[in-house]
């Protein structure tokens, strides 16, 4: 079956640690999507790539990093610099043909939590 | 800029009884409305969509209709089960620019037997 897959469902991050969060698809997706989510607040784009090697910030960027090496792969590094990342994270793709009535497709998630 | 409000949860009902969330949107041109649709512990997931002025998009019972002269697109299902107990996001992704949607807050709906 074709989907988006994140991993790990689960995480934790020791202070100062960096720690990384997978996202693959296989539907063939032009551009792929990451997004926070916290209690009351909705979806926050932290970065998004709409080819392979090429990635854009969205509103919340700062303390994380991504790559976008292969089309399949979105992988979202959570740095020790992002001092508050416990929240639920999101990935998503599209096909990214450049239309407004594209529809996103979102992985399950995955929840990190700080010790 | 371009913004989505939504009415803010939690929405409670009892089981058969008619829902309605509001959605109201800013945004330049003529964007494409969603609602998406997130059951506890996963991702979201497309419930609906409208592409243009007055058309309505509906699945599992649900509809919404695109009016572009109250800038709305409120969500409505006759009559609810417990099973559509959820978080309902309403988006649009404005023509032109980068294509990338922009998300309300979220609405949590709680419906009891």
């Amino acid at each position: 079956d074709g989907g988006i897959t994140q991993s790990p469902k689960y995480l934790f991050r020791k202070e100062g640690q960096n720690v990384t969060l997978s996202c693959e698809q296989n539907l063939n997706h032009d551009a792929m999507y990451w997004y926070r989510q916290d209690p009351g607040q909705g979806l926050r784009l932290i970065y998004y790539s709409q080819i392979v090697n090429d990635f854009q910030k969205g509103d919340i960027a700062e303390g994380y990093s991504v790559s976008r090496e292969k089309k399949e792969s979105f992988p979202l590094t959570v740095t020790s610099a992002q001092k508050n990342p416990t929240a639920f994270y999101l990935c998503a793709s599209s096909i990214g043909s450049g239309g407004s009535n594209e529809k996103l497709f979102f992985g399950s998630g995955t929840q990190l939590s700080v010790l | 800029g371009n913004s989505v409000t939504q009415m803010e949860g939690p929405v409670t009902l009892s089981e058969e009884a008619f829902l309605t969330i509001n959605c109201t949107y800013t945004a330049t041109g003529y964007p494409s409305l969603f609602w998406y649709v997130q059951y506890p512990g996963e991702g979201l997931q497309l419930l609906l969509k409208a592409t243009k002025a007055d058309d309505k998009g509906s699945n599992k019972g649900f509809e919404a209709t695109y009016r572009k002269e109250t800038t709305s697109f409120h969500l409505e299902k006759g009559s609810v089960q417990v099973s559509d107990s959820a978080v309902y996001f309403c988006a649009h992704v404005a023509s032109g620019g980068s294509y990338i949607p922009t998300f309300g807050r979220g609405t949590s709906l709680i419906v009891h037997p």
